[in-house]
């Protein structure tokens, strides 16, 4: 069974850092593309970032680029989401998704996890 | 980035009757060489996370019941549930794979 578990939410005030975790298990992590999805209070889904399996490319939205930074460790099959010059705009619980081909790019998603809950606030 | 947009924001239906969401994107999510549509549909309940009912525009999730259909090509892209039940109350997510991923704004399924 697939499971996808999220850490590393909390509060942080603007201008901070986070690093968000996904543990995965369940599937070969290191043949799937995985990604960030966040979603800011009573709003709607927006891709954050996703990284190949390999863990040779990245991409990311505009509106987090040169922020964040996505990472994996295929020894612990682990998702990382670094966080740096965190905004207001930024508060939103951040789902860890995993991509369901095994192409190498970012197509769509068919497990999520929970989700952790990122505030970002003074 | 391509611009999805669903139709209508808000849907009531009775049970047992047809529900049809519809998401058209700002340019074309058909990839010609394999003549394939990069669009996906996601199902949200209150709550939980979203759940993969429908990619490559048509083809449906294992597990997800029969109910469910995609339809559509190029940018006008339909979501249909054929015969409503309860527990398909839900925010229901339009999602295209062709560039950077972007989502439609959803639109929430409520029971009339």
């Amino acid at each position: 069974e697939v499971q996808l578990v999220e850490s590393g939410g909390g509060l942080v005030q603007p201008g901070g850092s986070l690093r968000l975790s996904c543990a995965a298990s369940g599937f070969t992590f290191s043949s799937h593309a995985m990604s960030w999805v966040r979603q800011a209070p009573g709003k709607g889904l927006e891709w954050v970032s996703g990284i190949s399996g390999s863990g040779g490319s990245t991409y990311y939205a505009d509106s987090v680029n040169g922020r964040f930074t996505i990472s994996s460790d295929n020894s612990k099959n682990t998702l990382y989401l670094q966080m740096n010059s965190l905004r207001a705009e930024d508060t939103a619980v951040y789902y860890c998704a995993k991509d369901q081909t095994v192409a190498g790019t970012i197509y769509y998603f068919d497990h999520w996890g929970q989700g952790t809950l990122v505030t970002v606030s003074s | 980035d391509i611009v999805m947009t669903q139709s209508p924001d808000s849907l009531a239906v009775s049970l047992g009757e047809r529900a049809t969401i519809n998401c058209k994107s700002s340019q074309s999510v058909l990839y010609s060489s394999n003549n394939k549509n990069y669009l996906a549909w996601y199902q949200q309940k209150s709550g939980q996370p979203p759940k993969l009912l429908i990619y490559w525009a048509s083809t449906r999730e294992s597990g997800v019941p029969d109910r469910f259909s995609g339809s559509g090509s190029g940018t006008d892209f339909t979501l249909t549930i054929s015969s409503l039940q309860a527990e398909d109350v839900a925010v229901y997510y339009c999602q295209q794979y062709y560039s950077t991923i972007t989502f439609g704004q959803g639109t929430r399924l409520e029971i009339k």
